[in-house]
């Protein structure tokens, strides 16, 4: 069965931290990983993820994939009260419908 | 640029009481639109997606139905709430499938 573990599942942190978010999968045909980030509402979308080991970054937010080791971090560097939220990764796996499959998510707390 | 609308932002319902929620997406034509229910401390679970017009495909058995009667409008459904219906149900829609969903700012729905 696909599945998409994240982890941790909780993790606070005091602002100006660097945090590691991760997220490992098991697949049968790997596509593409995706990240998000989800305040109070809905998810905001902030990496695609389809080749190992080029990295993708905004701002200070990077994240990167190895499709060898089947996981992808997402890194967080000068954090800052803004960044407190819910981070979810999500794989798309290239079975009949091509479907989005989440992990359970990442919820982040910087303390000022 | 395309925008993903939901209706209601906030729902309280007695239980066997009916359910109708309205996502509708601009800018677009011809998406792919989901279904997701987010349970508290819980992913994001897929219910139903639509490639087109008319056509559904539910992800698990439920209580719920969905329909799709124009090509940016997306209903979820119920005839009789039970309380495992209260979540957050969040709207999405992608150019593909398979390709970066983008989604809805949501409904919270409480079943009382």
């Amino acid at each position: 069965e696909d599945k998409v573990v994240q982890s941790p599942l909780s993790l606070v942190v005091h602002e100006g931290d660097t945090v590691t978010l991760n997220c490992s999968y098991e697949v049968t045909n790997f596509r593409s990983l995706l990240w998000y980030k989800q305040e109070k509402k809905a998810p905001t979308f902030l990496f695609m993820l389809t080749s190992s080991g080029i990295e993708k970054k905004s701002g200070r937010l990077s994240s990167i994939l190895d499709k060898k080791e089947l996981f992808s971090i997402l890194n967080i560097t000068a954090t800052q009260t803004g960044d407190s939220a819910v981070y979810l990764c999500a794989g798309v796996f290239m079975n009949r419908d091509d479907k989005i499959i989440f992990g359970k998510g990442t919820r982040l707390h910087i303390l000022p | 640029s395309q925008t993903i609308h939901q209706w209601p932002a906030t729902l309280v319902q007695p239980v066997g009481s009916p359910l109708s929620l309205e996502c509708t997406v601009e800018g677009t034509s011809n998406p792919n639109l989901y279904w997701y229910r987010q349970a508290a401390g819980r992913g994001l679970q897929l219910l139903f997606y639509s490639v087109g017009i008319g056509q559904i495909s539910s992800e698990v058995p439920q209580n719920l139905s969905a329909s799709r009667p124009q090509d940016r409008q997306f209903i979820l459904s119920s005839k009789k709430l039970l309380l495992s219906d209260s979540g957050f149900y969040l709207c999405a829609w992608s150019r593909q499938l398979g390709e970066t969903q983008y989604f809805g700012p949501g409904t919270r729905l409480l079943v009382l």
